[in-house]
């Protein structure tokens, strides 16, 4: 069975610096990985995801997430944070065709001016 | 906005009572996902539809059970209501039956047992 640790469940960041938010997952078989975010009282909105082809992913709002098959990790940096990214972030992995998501524990990110 | 909708957005009820939540998926979307959100057990996959049968069924409870009708939406029954059942109950719904068809997420069923 598959299992995603986010070993951290807050970070405080200042705004304008760099962070990341680690992942790792479990899994016998391949899998497919995602980064989704919750804003405060919404339902999840998929960040990133990884399928297959380039390890490194990116999103539209410069958050990017490395697939590192070695090291079992699918972290998620942003080079320069922003006030409105306060949120909760969810890493989740997806066995390839079996369609259901495992998520980890979250991490909320906090960003302060 | 996903265009998942769910209804209703708050329930308050009490201990060992029956509530049924409501999911519409997206327009032209096959399969339907639940998921609970606790503070306990955080997010936990629940039970998946598609096209109306049951294709993969996750920690849910004998107390739940779910179903998905020919207009496509589907509803969760929660039975014998406990404390414990207090949680953001979340639907998903995704396209197709390939190996991968993102999930998009409704805003979510907020429960409360008291």
């Amino acid at each position: 069975a598959q299992s995603v640790t986010q070993l951290d469940s807050q970070v405080p960041v200042f705004e304008e610096a760099p962070v990341e938010l680690r992942c790792n997952y479990s899994s016998s078989v391949s899998v497919y990985l995602f980064w989704y975010v919750q804003y405060p009282n919404q339902g999840l909105q998929l960040l990133l995801k990884y399928l297959s082809g380039s390890t490194l992913v990116e999103s539209i709002n410069g958050f990017e997430a490395e697939f590192n098959k070695s090291q079992t990790s699918f972290h998620l940096r942003k080079p320069s944070v922003h006030i409105s990214d306060t949120a909760e972030y969810f890493c989740a992995v997806e066995n390839t065709g079996f369609q259901k998501l495992v998520f980890g524990t979250g991490t909320r990110l906090l960003v302060s001016p | 906005d996903s265009g998942v909708t769910q209804t209703p957005k708050h329930l308050i009820t009490a201990t060992g009572q029956r509530v049924t939540l409501r999911c519409s998926p997206r327009s032209g979307d096959l399969s339907v996902y639940w998921y609970q959100q606790s503070l306990d057990q955080g997010l936990q996959f629940l039970i998946q539809y598609y096209n109306g049968e049951e294709r993969a069924k996750g920690n849910i409870l004998e107390r739940f059970s779910a179903q998905q009708f020919p207009d496509l939406h589907s509803e969760l029954n929660l039975s014998s209501l406990e404390l414990g059942d207090s949680a953001l109950y979340f639907c998903a719904s995704a396209g197709g039956s390939s190996s991968y068809n993102e999930q998009f997420f409704g805003p979510g069923t907020r429960l409360t047992v008291l």
